[in-house]
Formats: C-alpha cells, structure tokens, sequence
C-alpha cells in the first residue's frame, strides 16, 4: 500500500491564484481529512469527509474547498490564494469505527503564498 | 481548544526511557486518549491510544490514571530517532462526529 499520498510536496503562488491540492489513499478509509500547520503551532482541521459525497467544515474552514468524488481522493481547492493561506497542509485518513482508531497522515504540501 | 495540557519541552538521555505526562482533567466517559508525533515536520505519526487500561504495542506503552484525568506516554528506549513534537489528544469515536483536535504538544530532545 502507498497509504496517503499529497502532491505536489513543494508550491509557490501569487496572491489570488487557485491551485488544488490532491490527496489520495489506497486502504479503503472511509474518513478523509485536511489540516493546516502554521510555524510553530499545532494541526488544525480545515475540512473533512466521512465517505463519497459528504463533507463538512473544520475548525479554519474559510478559503478552502473540498470534494469527494470517490472513496480514495479528496482534493482542497483555494479559489484565490491569500499570504495567510501559507502553511503546510496535511492529509490524513482513517476507518470510521465506532471505538479509537489510527490515522494515517501524509507527508504533507508545503504552500507559499507571495 | 486542545483539552489537553503537556509541557511545552522535555530532554531524555538515549537509552534511557522517556516518560511524557500528559493532563486531561475535563475528559468524558467515551473519549479516548491519543498520542501522535511529528518528526521534523513529517506528517504526524500515530503511536498509540487507550481509553481505561494501560496499553502497550511495539513503539510505546501508555498509562492511564484509575480517575483517567492524566496519562503517561513511556517510550521504554529512546533513540535519537524518537526526538519530534509529541501531541497528547482526547478525543470521542469519529463515528460519531468527533475530531482531533491537536495543541502544541511536548518537543522531546534525545541527547547522547
């Protein structure tokens, strides 16, 4: 299994461009997650999805956008990028047991905004 | 917010075992007790969770108070490998609409 997996790893944009941000995993999760990490600070949930066709906001969900097509992607879109919008963002994913569970996180995608 | 509290750093010879406590004084009855580390900005990493007992696996032990208002995550070896941001976080099942919520958890340094 690859797990999660983030692309691109490395992305620099202007002020008010759009990109996605992909996120794909292999192991039939049915939770999907996205989280931001500013320098020196925690993780904090922008959005998160818990199967094909539903998601919901987060704690920083502002700027960003989510889908989920398919049970393995689950893309973050910013529609017009802003400085404050810097950060590496996370991906992470997990079962949806009705008990504690692992979640697996990816290696993440390291976002500059100019 | 974080309903946990950690201290913010802690050092540990290597090969000595590494005890990081960890305060969840408001926790419910079906939350559990998680703990994850961060690698030098790496993805986060699972170690371990609980919700009553102690647990043990293959990277960690945890140790959990009978009144389940504080834990200990024991790293019984530590290697310069286990220096990263540890995050200590309380959280109910997924299932139920639940999410982790990460602080800013203990920087461990291993020394030699």
């Amino acid at each position: 299994n690859a797990g999660v997996t983030q692309t691109p790893k490395f992305q620099v944009l202007k002020t008010g461009q759009s990109m996605t941000l992909q996120c794909a995993q292999d192991m039939n999760h049915e939770y999907m997650s996205w989280y931001r990490q500013d320098p020196g600070m925690g993780l904090r949930l922008i959005h998160y999805s818990v199967g094909a066709g539903i998601t919901d906001q987060g704690e920083v969900p502002n700027g960003y956008n989510v889908s989920r097509s398919t049970t393995e992607d689950f893309p973050l879109r910013l529609l017009s990028a802003a400085p404050s919008q810097t950060s590496v963002y996370f991906c992470a994913s997990s079962y949806l047991p009705q008990d504690g569970y692992e979640q697996y996180f990816g290696p993440g995608t390291r976002l500059t905004v100019t | 917010d974080a309903k946990t509290t950690q201290p913010p750093s802690m050092d540990c010879a290597e090969g000595r075992a590494a005890n990081l406590p960890c305060n969840h004084s408001t926790i419910s009855g079906n939350e559990y007790v998680y703990w994850y580390r961060q690698i030098h900005s790496q993805g986060p990493q699972y170690i371990i969770h609980g919700l009553k007992n102690n647990e043990t696996n293959e990277m960690a032990s945890l140790i959990i108070t009978e009144d389940r208002k504080s834990s200990t995550l024991i790293l019984p070896h530590a290697t310069l490998r286990d220096t990263a941001v540890y995050y200590c976080i309380v959280s109910g099942p997924l299932a139920y609409g639940n999410k982790l919520v990460f602080g800013a958890g203990t920087i461990l340094r291993v020394k030699s």
